[in-house]
C-alpha cells in the first residue's frame, strides 16, 4: 500500500538544513502526513505529523503544499546523529491500526 | 521513563524449530503492534492488539505465526516450524490511542533461521 514516494537517498552537510521531500498525490481529505525515522539498529522514532497546516516541533518542521499532494520534512541544522532512514507515511490519525512504511529516504549527514 | 522493551535482542534458531519473541509495552499503553523488517526493507505490519484482543491480524503471513497478549500488557509472538524466510527483525510498538497516535517502538528482536 505504497501511498507515498520518496527519493531513496540524500546527502546533507553537517550544520546545513536537510530538506526531505515526499509525494502523496492520492492523499485523502482525512489522511494525515506522518514522518518517522529509523537510526541504524534501532526501532523507528516518531518525528512529526500534520494535516494541512505547516507544523514545527523541537525536532523538525513539516511543510505541506496547499493541495496536500506533497510535503517536505526540514531538519534545520543537521547533525551526524540525524543520519537515518526517514519514512513518510499517510494515514488516518484515528481508526487505522498500523503504519505502512515504504522504503524511505536514507539521509547521510556528512561532516 | 521506560520505553518499549523486547527480548531476546538476538535469536538464532534452526529451521523447523519454534520461537517465542516477547514485547513489554510502555505501561498504560492499550494498543500494541507487531511488525517485521527484512533486510533493507520497510516495515511490514503483522498484528494489532487493543487490550488483550486482536481486532486486526491481517498481516500475519501464515498460520505458523500467532500472537497473544495477557493482562493488557506483555505480548508474545510465536513462530512455529521456522523457515529461513522468517529471518528478519521483529519490532513491537505501543501507544495510547489518541489524537497524536504516535507509536513508540522497541529495539526489535533480530531472528536468524539457519
Amino acid at each position: 500500500d505504497a501511498k507515498t514516494t520518496q527519493p531513496p537517498s540524500m546527502d546533507c552537510a553537517e550544520g546545513r538544513a536537510a530538506n526531505l521531500p515526499c509525494n502523496h498525490s492520492t492523499i485523502s481529505g482525512n489522511e494525515y502526513v506522518y514522518w518517522y525515522r529509523q537510526i541504524h539498529s534501532q526501532g523507528p522514532q516518531y518525528i512529526i505529523h500534520g494535516l494541512k497546516n505547516n507544523e514545527t516541533n523541537e525536532m523538525a518542521s513539516l511543510i505541506i503544499t496547499e493541495d496536500r499532494k506533497s510535503s517536505t520534512l526540514i531538519l534545520p541544522h543537521a547533525t551526524l546523529r540525524d543520519t537515518a532512514v526517514y519514512y513518510c507515511i499517510v494515514r488516518v490519525s484515528t481508526g487505522a491500526n498500523n503504519l505502512f512504511f515504504g522504503t524511505g529516504t536514507r539521509l547521510t549527514v556528512i561532516p | 521513563g521506560a520505553g518499549v522493551s523486547q527480548s531476546p535482542s538476538n535469536k538464532v534458531t534452526e529451521k523447523g524449530k519454534d520461537v517465542e519473541l516477547r514485547c513489554d509495552p510502555i505501561s498504560g499503553h492499550t494498543a500494541l503492534y507487531w511488525y517485521r523488517q527484512s533486510l533493507g526493507q520497510g516495515l511490514e505490519f503483522l498484528i494489532y492488539f487493543q487490550g488483550n484482543s486482536a481486532p486486526d491480524k491481517s498481516g500475519l503471513p501464515s498460520d505458523r505465526f500467532s500472537a497473544e497478549r495477557t493482562g493488557g500488557s506483555v505480548s508474545t509472538l510465536t513462530i512455529q516450524r521456522t523457515q529461513q524466510e522468517d529471518s528478519a527483525v521483529y519490532l513491537c510498538a505501543s501507544n495510547e490511542r489518541g489524537l497524536r497516535d504516535e507509536q513508540f517502538f522497541g529495539p526489535g528482536t533480530r531472528l536468524t533461521v539457519l
